[in-house]
């Protein structure tokens, strides 16, 4: 009865690979985001859907970008990746009811090292 | 200036200590204030959220000085479980804003 998951939990690949990151929520909320925690332990906010429509997009290089194909998921894909890259990557959910409601439920995340 | 600065740490606690933890945001403008924590390795979770009148939940008292920007967690009688990072959060323009977090170790 997993809330949010993300698969692959662990992704080790090459500089200048592509690859896509999967994240799915069973809860019924309506928006979703995706994190990126780095190596000094700051999460940014990258990207946030709400019923599959992009409403956040912080200054990400293109070379990232989000996909949902329904309300339930938001998966990431990732071009040409940067040895900058490697980081923790968070899916999120939430049910925004008003402008003031902003509990979010993170999945497990996805441990990415560029080589 | 970062939007929420929160000292790193880590405090090193004996059991049964009190601890607080403090953090300031620099958008007056923010409208929601959380506490999340984080376990080493694992995602963050929402610890409780934190309103003006100041509010309490078992151990952990959170309190949020709007005119100072200011946002401290109380936590009372650590438990070893307690330790983990604590990370101060805002909302601003419908985005969650996360401080660098707060590492607890709670020791026997």
């Amino acid at each position: 009865d997993t809330a949010v998951s993300q698969t692959p939990k662990y992704l080790v690949t090459q500089m200048g690979n592509d690859k896509s990151i999967k994240c799915e929520q069973n809860l019924g909320h309506d928006t979703m985001y995706w994190y990126k925690q780095d190596s000094k332990k700051f999460l940014k906010i990258m990207f946030s859907y709400n019923n599959k429509e992009l409403i956040i997009n912080e200054t990400v290089p293109n070379r990232f970008s989000p996909k949902s194909p329904d309300k339930a998921h938001l998966n990431l894909h990732i071009n040409s990746l940067e040895l900058g890259d490697s980081a923790v990557y968070f899916c999120a959910s939430s049910r925004v009811d008003s402008p003031f409601s902003y509990e979010q439920y993170f999945g497990p995340g996805t441990r990415l090292t560029v080589t | 200036r970062k939007e929420v600065e929160q000292d790193p740490g880590p405090f090193n606690v004996p059991e049964g200590a009190t601890v607080a933890f403090n953090c300031t945001y620099s958008n007056s403008a923010s409208q929601s204030f959380f506490w999340y924590r984080q376990d080493c390795r694992k995602e963050p979770k929402l610890l409780m959220s934190v309103y003006s009148s100041g509010n309490e939940d078992g151990r952990f008292t959170a309190q949020l000085n709007r005119a100072s920007q200011y946002i401290s967690l109380l936590i009372r009688d650590s438990k070893l479980s307690d330790s983990a990072t604590y990370l101060c959060v805002v909302t601003q323009g419908g985005k969650l804003i996360f401080g660098q977090g707060t590492e607890l170790s709670v020791k026997p």
